[in-house]
């Protein structure tokens, strides 16, 4: 299996615009999580589908951001308008069976910098 | 909502020493994961704790389980240059999320 698949790799954006993460989870994990990491906070919790169902958004920061999972083998992460603030490398990972009883296995990540 | 405390959050060994790292829970866990992330990478899974005070070694890493099930701590035996990381040891909750927080970043001197 080639592992979880995330892009772009880097992204380079200015104020105000759009942007969108992509993830390919392993084929056969069932959950889907979306991470942000930076050095004041560390590695933060966004979302996490279950069986492409968002079952926990309480980590997303604002209603600039949006998630999907049209089906098991795709997901986005929407930043609409984005902010300096938002710069960040984000992580996408897909586990088996809920987190905790399955390893997690991330993606390269995005690393996202806005101007 | 639970949470797992990591310490320290930074630590710099010179090459050949010993490290620890602890996690620390406010409830008892079901299970301890830990992970680590080399610089510029994304974290990779190393083990998974179950059971009450179980010990699991890889190489020179050491890991423990507390008996009550609340802490849980990674032991390096004399560090090398690739032992250069974050680790974590992210707690999970009841729905299945999965916390990681800061971790404990380890920069050692050649």
């Amino acid at each position: 299996d080639a592992g979880v698949i995330q892009s772009p790799r880097h992204e380079v954006t200015e104020m105000g615009q759009e942007v969108t993460l992509r993830c390919k989870p392993i084929s056969g994990h069932d959950y889907l999580f979306w991470y942000r990491q930076t050095m004041m906070r560390g590695l933060e919790l966004l979302i996490y589908f279950n069986n492409n169902v968002p079952i926990d958004d309480s980590g997303m920061p604002e209603d600039r951001f949006s998630a999907k999972m049209p089906n098991a083998s795709f997901s986005t992460l929407k930043i609409q308008p984005s902010e300096p603030r938002d710069s960040a490398v984000y992580f996408c990972a897909s586990s088996l069976y809920r987190g905790g009883n399955s390893p997690l296995h991330f993606g390269n990540g995005t690393r996202l910098t806005v101007t | 909502g639970q949470q797992v405390m990591q310490i320290p959050q930074y630590q710099h060994v010179q090459e050949g020493e010993d490290f620890t790292t602890y996690c620390n829970s406010s409830t008892t866990l079901s299970n301890i994961q830990w992970y680590k992330q080399r610089p510029g990478g994304h974290p990779v899974f190393l083990i998974q704790l179950v059971k009450s005070g179980e010990v699991k070694k890889q190489k020179r890493l050491t890991f423990q389980f507390g008996e009550a099930k609340k802490n849980s701590s990674l032991h390096i035996t004399a560090t090398q240059t690739t032992d250069v990381g974050t680790y974590f040891c992210p707690g999970s909750s009841n729905t299945g999320k999965l916390i990681f927080g800061q971790g404990t970043t380890l920069q050692v001197k050649p």
